[in-house]
Parts: C-alpha cells; sequence; structure tokens
C-alpha cells in the first residue's frame, strides 16, 4: 500500500531559526511528484513546494527547500529564517498515478516563536 | 481569480437530517476531490472524480455520496449524517488526475453533527 508517514506530530522554533519537517513515504511506482502544503490557522490549504522524483536536483521556493531522497523514500522541508508566518500544519502528500488518489501525511503542527 | 468555492464555512446539524456541502471550481479542472481532516489522521479522501459522471470512492466513503454533473461544480451529500462525521472537510481540484498536477483547495467547511 501507498503510505506517507510524517513522524513530527508538532514542533517549534524560534524566529529566523532553521526547522527540518520530516516525510517518508511509501510506493512502488517509478515516476512520480511530491508536493509540501502549508495550513495556516485560516485552514486555507496553500501549495509551499514541489518534487519531481526523477530530478536529482532539490526544488527550492525561496525560503523552503526540500532534502529529496529517492533511494530511502524520504521528503523532507527545510524553512530557513523562520518567521511568525510561518505557523502552520504542514502536510506532506503524493499523488499516486497508479490509483488516482492524493494521498496525505497525518501533519506536523510548526509553530514558530517570537 | 481562480479560486475553489465551498459552502457553507460552517455547519451544526442534527443526526439524520440531510445535507449538502457545494463545492465549485472555475479552472475547467478535470479531477475533484472531497476530503475530510481529523487530528491525527490527516487528510483523507472521501470521493473523487475524474471527469463529467466519473467518480470512485476514496478510502473513506462510508456514509457520503457525490455527483458530478458539471464539470465545475462537485457537491458532498450526506444522506443521514451521524456524530461520527463531525470534521472538518475539503474540496480540492486539479488540472488532472496525473502526479504532477497540484491540488487547489476550497477554505473548507466545519460540519458538526449533534
Amino acid at each position: 500500500a501507498q503510505t506517507v508517514t510524517q513522524s513530527q506530530p508538532e514542533m517549534s522554533v524560534q524566529e529566523a531559526e532553521t526547522v527540518t519537517l520530516s516525510c517518508t513515504y511509501d510506493t512502488s511506482e517509478n515516476n512520480y511528484y511530491l508536493f509540501w502544503y502549508k495550513q495556516p490557522p485560516s485552514r486555507q490549504m496553500i501549495l509551499v513546494i514541489r518534487q519531481e522524483a526523477y530530478k536529482q536536483q532539490n526544488a527550492t521556493e525561496n525560503r523552503f527547500s526540500v532534502n529529496f531522497q529517492k533511494a530511502a523514500k524520504s521528503f523532507s522541508l527545510k524553512i530557513s529564517d523562520s518567521q511568525l508566518g510561518d505557523t502552520a500544519m504542514y502536510f506532506c502528500a503524493f499523488p499516486s498515478s497508479g490509483t488516482y488518489k492524493y494521498i496525505f501525511g497525518t501533519g506536523t503542527r510548526l509553530k514558530v516563536l517570537a | 481569480e481562480a479560486q475553489v468555492t465551498q459552502n457553507p464555512r460552517y455547519l451544526i446539524t442534527v443526526t439524520g437530517k440531510k445535507l449538502t456541502v457545494t463545492c465549485s471550481q472555475n479552472m475547467n479542472h478535470e479531477y475533484m476531490s472531497w476530503y475530510r481532516q481529523d487530528p491525527g489522521l490527516g487528510l483523507r479522501q472521501i470521493y473523487y472524480s475524474m471527469n463529467v459522471e466519473v467518480t470512485d470512492k476514496g478510502d473513506v466513503p462510508e456514509g457520503y455520496k457525490v455527483s458530478r454533473k458539471e464539470k465545475r461544480n462537485f457537491p458532498l451529500i450526506l444522506e443521514s449524517p451521524s456524530p461520527n462525521q463531525t470534521s472538518l472537510y475539503f474540496c480540492a481540484s486539479r488540472l488532472s488526475y496525473r502526479e504532477y498536477s497540484e491540488a487547489f483547495f476550497g477554505q473548507g467547511t466545519r460540519l458538526t453533527v449533534v
């Protein structure tokens, strides 16, 4: 079965520091994409970053970057220079091409401390 | 503005009283889906639709119905709601079911069944 696991239910980080959120997944597919979504207190789900599995280079979007290790099936999100507005729930997601389903992890609640 | 519109945002109802949560997207997306979000469980897919008149069960379909008569609309129907359906619900759309396609989410519906 295809699964996505986020092992850190809650994390906190000081403003301006760096934090890494972990995500592991399991799939037999060879070509796929992985996503990180952010859910702030407003509940709106916002795409943070995506990674194409066949690309060696890790994706980067401003202060957000990923550490993608395909062999280990690991897809962690690094937030640099954390800001108060980064306080949110973060979900790792995997759209399965085989089953047409979009599979989410259980989420990591991140709190940025002033 | 490209968006997924979901209504209502909050709903309190009584056990057994039929209700419908509406979802509409203006991006001409083929793929639409419904999720419920519960603490510690992340987002779980209820139903999805790959196009008009094509729907299929997700991981937690019991107690729910959907229909896709028009491309833009994908309502979620609870024929006889029960307290275990108290949850936060999200509608999402994607350009296609292909794995590279990101999901766009509605603002969520907080449903309470008493």
